[in-house]
């Protein structure tokens, strides 16, 4: 079992520049989640899905768009990066059933420059 | 909206003992917690439920007071290996979505 996994580890873009984030779980779990960390602000959720062919927004949802595939994938896309978007995007899943919890991918840090 | 951890940081020696707190400001279903180390990605540690137990880690124990909206996290006889930012995420309802605090950054000393 990998868990959760994200790809790239690290990317740098231009402003303007466009990209995808990429997560897969090989838990089959039922929700899964996108979050970036600044220093000093925590994790802050920018969407979720709770079940496959559902996605809503979180607390940070401007600048990003994602993608629940199939029940394994879960993308995060940026149309335009910003240097505000500058920051550490983690993906995390959960099986939605009493007493889980979220598990949390490496991450990706992404710097715009 | 996101709940408040006290304190921000704490400096313990190997052996102390650590209370890290988390407050919110709505009812809570259940609180979860997690500890991050520099550079990876938080680790579960902890669930509380309204109503229900306590499931976690063997030596870290939690509180959840149901009226005052309050978990709090008891690190005790601290190691060295319990370094890190510990994070609260609180549910105000099933919903699946975890609002997490701002962190609290522990360090332990020889």
């Amino acid at each position: 079992n990998a868990g959760v996994t994200q790809t790239p580890k690290f990317q740098v873009l231009k402003t303007g520049q466009s990209m995808t984030l990429q997560c897969a779980q090989d838990m089959n779990h039922n929700s899964m989640y996108w979050y970036r960390q600044d220093p000093g602000m925590g994790l802050r959720l920018i969407y979720y899905s709770a079940s496959e062919g559902t996605t809503d927004k979180g607390e940070v949802p401007n600048g990003y768009n994602v993608s629940r595939l199939n029940k394994r994938e879960f993308s995060l896309r940026l149309e335009s990066a910003a240097p505000s978007q500058t920051s550490v995007y983690f993906c995390a899943s959960r099986s939605g059933g009493a007493y889980d919890t979220q598990y949390f991918g490496p991450g990706t840090r992404l710097t715009v420059l | 909206q996101q709940p408040v951890q006290s304190p921000q940081a704490v400096i313990l020696r190997e052996g102390e003992d650590a209370v890290i707190n988390c407050s919110s400001s709505k009812a809570l279903y259940s609180v979860h917690w997690y500890r991050q180390k520099h550079g990876e990605a938080p680790v579960f540690l902890m669930i509380l439920l309204k109503g229900g137990e306590q499931k976690g880690h063997e030596k870290i124990s939690a509180s959840f007071n149901e009226k005052k909206q309050q978990s709090s996290l008891y690190l005790t006889a601290s190691q060295l290996s319990y370094s890190g930012t510990y994070f609260c995420g609180t549910e105000t309802g099933n919903t699946g979505k975890l609002i997490f605090g701002q962190g609290t950054t522990l360090q332990v000393k020889p």
